[in-house]
Formats: structure tokens, C-alpha cells, sequence
């Protein structure tokens, strides 16, 4: 199973983009790469999903390099509104068990007025 | 929109009592799950249901059992609480086979064993 890392927290100040990144050294070739959003007495909630190079959507960017070991999610122009933990996931879609739904302690992101 | 329902935000019970949480999701996912979430440690995976009578152990299912009975709902039950399961117990479902499916989330029970 692939261990992620992540910083245990961050601060920014709104308007600014935030880069938070996974490290994730013993990734498999099936692996994918998942990231959950979770604010204070909610469950979490599905933000992007990668396999390699870059992945957008409406709410973030999942960049990935080339050796797949790292990941980051970047958030545009963050708001107060974007203080949550943020969890990254590492599996394989493939996979019928359920043993890599590891999401660690993820990163409280703090965004400052 | 999607949903899923547990039957407590907030339960507070004594050692030894048998508990049971209720989840509840109406978007005919096949796959169930139940996670506690504690400071410092995460989310953890307790138990895993993939069909109707299925089920699979997470990480951390020693003191936990769970039923399903049926599609919709996936229950968790402490067979004899003990004060170390004090934790914020969270419920998920995803749909199809596949078990890294995106995940969706319920609200959580925070449980307190006194």
C-alpha cells in the first residue's frame, strides 16, 4: 500500500494560490491519486482525481509529475471559505479491497484575511 | 442530490452498553463504509461493505461489527462500548464495483463512552 505524506498544516492569506503536496514514493503503476476536502463537523467531500500530468476541474489543479512520487493540489485564489483539512489518497481504481482507503491525517489549511 | 443519513450527531453512552449507528444513503451505492476519525490519526477504515450481506475488516475493526441487511443501509455496532471508542464515526458510499470510487460522506456521529 502506498504511505502518503503531507504537511500537517498551512496558512495563507485570501487571494492567494495554495499549493499542497502529497508525496507518495512507493506508488504503484494502477495507482490513482485522490484528494478530499473536509470542513469542521462534515464529512469529507470529493475534490479532484489523477493518474499523471495535470488534471483541472472547477474547484482545483492536480498537478503530477512524471515519476508520479509527488502530487499537488493547487487552489486558486483562496477564501476564508477554503479552510478545511485536505486529504490525499493513494489506490487502485482496479483493486476490490478496500485496505488502501488510507487517508492519514491530512493538511489543516488556515486562509487568513 | 445525494445523501447520506446517520441516525445521531451526537450519542453519548456508558461502558459495556451495546451501540449501534445507523447509516442510511439513497443513491443505490454498492459499496458501504464506516471510518473513525480521531486528532492526530485521521480517518481509519473500520469495515467495508460491498453488497447486500458482504462485508470486509478495514484497518481497525477488532471491538466493531456490521450489518446489511439491505442495499441502503450499513450499521455499525460496538458489541460492548469501552471508553477508547470515544471517536467521530463517519459513514460513506460510493457507487459500482470499484472500491476507490469517489466516496460520498455523511455528516458523522460523534459517540461518547463514559
Amino acid at each position: 500500500l502506498a504511505k502518503t505524506t503531507q504537511p500537517i498544516s498551512m496558512d495563507s492569506y485570501e487571494g492567494q494560490e495554495v499549493n499542497i503536496t502529497c508525496s507518495h514514493n512507493n506508488i504503484a503503476t494502477n495507482d490513482y491519486i485522490t484528494w478530499y476536502q473536509q470542513f469542521p463537523s462534515q464529512g469529507p467531500r470529493f475534490i479532484i482525481q489523477g493518474y499523471k500530468t495535470k488534471v483541472t476541474n472547477e474547484v482545483a489543479s492536480l498537478f503530477i509529475p512524471a515519476d508520479r512520487k509527488s502530487s499537488t493540489l493547487s487552489l486558486p485564489r483562496v477564501s476564508l471559505s477554503d479552510t478545511a483539512v485536505y486529504y490525499c489518497l493513494v489506490g487502485d481504481p482496479s483493486s476490490g479491497s478496500a485496505r488502501q482507503l488510507t487517508f492519514g491525517s491530512g493538511t489543516q489549511l488556515t486562509v487568513l484575511p | 442530490d445525494v445523501k447520506v443519513t446517520q441516525s445521531s450527531r451526537y450519542l453519548v453512552k456508558r461502558t459495556g452498553e451495546k451501540v449501534f449507528l445507523e447509516c442510511v444513503q439513497d443513491m443505490d451505492h454498492e459499496n458501504m463504509f464506516w471510518y473513525r476519525q480521531d486528532p492526530g490519526l485521521g480517518l481509519r477504515l473500520i469495515y467495508f461493505s460491498y453488497d447486500v450481506k458482504m462485508k470486509e475488516k478495514g484497518d481497525i475493526p477488532e471491538g466493531y461489527s456490521v450489518s446489511r441487511e439491505k442495499k441502503e443501509r450499513f450499521s455499525l455496532i460496538l458489541e460492548s462500548a469501552s471508553t477508547n471508542q470515544t471517536s467521530m464515526y463517519l459513514c460513506a458510499s460510493s457507487p459500482g464495483t470499484l472500491v476507490y470510487n469517489e466516496q460520498f460522506f455523511g455528516p458523522g456521529t460523534r459517540l461518547t463512552v463514559l
